[in-house]
């Protein structure tokens, strides 16, 4: 079985500072791991995802994540968020099978950017 | 459409009542899953169809819970007798065939009263 832990409930900054968003998480076997993001009132938005090869991947607006298989993290970065930004941040795996298997989840980071 | 489709987007049933939600996938994906989000939480894994066969419905909470997709693609959410804690988001997700990631519904919220 799968476990994501995501430390922080809740992180509020500032516009244009940087923020990281942590995502540790527990299996006995290969996972994948995702981080979807939340609007209010919608569905869940696949932000980034770590499959194989390079441990830094980055989505199209500006956030990146690391895969740290020694310290099973995979923590969400950005340099400088925007107010758009705000939303539910959600980290996730699953087993690294090949074939469609659940999503686990963490109970998610409430990201709030303020002028 | 693109997109999962889900509906209807809101439903407020009484204590008692039976509902049906239904989900749409992407023309083509082979795989839907459901997923049950309680206010403030992470989605909970319900059920996962591979096609028509269901093949995991481990996180189904109780028998008054059941789903079917009986010819491969829309699937139906279906709550007998709904309880209060029956409330929240009810999200459907589904894949072409890998588990490299799913495209999720914009939701069903169910609020029992």
């Amino acid at each position: 079985a799968q476990s994501v832990t995501q430390l922080d409930s809740q992180v509020p900054v500032f516009e244009e500072a940087p923020v990281e968003l942590r995502c540790n998480y527990s299996s006995s076997v290969s996972v994948y791991l995702f981080w979807y993001v939340q609007y209010p009132n919608q569905g869940l938005q696949l932000l980034l995802k770590y499959l194989s090869g390079s441990t830094l991947v980055e989505s199209i607006n500006g956030f990146e994540a690391e895969f740290n298989k020694s310290q099973t993290s995979f923590h969400l970065r950005k340099p400088s968020v925007h107010i758009s930004d705000t939303a539910e941040y959600f980290c996730a795996v699953n087993r690294n099978t090949g074939t469609a298997s659940k999503l686990t989840f963490g109970t998610g980071t409430r990201l709030q950017v303020t002028l | 459409g693109a997109g999962v489709s889900q509906s209807p987007r809101y439903k407020v049933a009484k204590r008692g009542q039976d509902v049906a939600l239904r989900c749409d996938p992407i023309s083509g994906h082979v795989s839907l899953f459901w997923y049950q989000q309680a206010l403030g939480q992470g989605p909970e894994f319900l059920t996962y169809f591979q096609n028509e066969a269901q093949l995991d419905k481990s996180g189904l909470p109780s028998d008054r819970f059941f789903a079917e997709r009986p010819e491969g693609s829309v699937s139906t959410l279906k709550i007998q007798r709904t309880q209060q804690e029956d409330s929240a988001v009810y999200l459907c997700a589904s894949s072409f065939m890998s588990g490299a990631g799913y495209t999720f519904g914009s939701g069903t919220r169910l609020t029992v009263v």
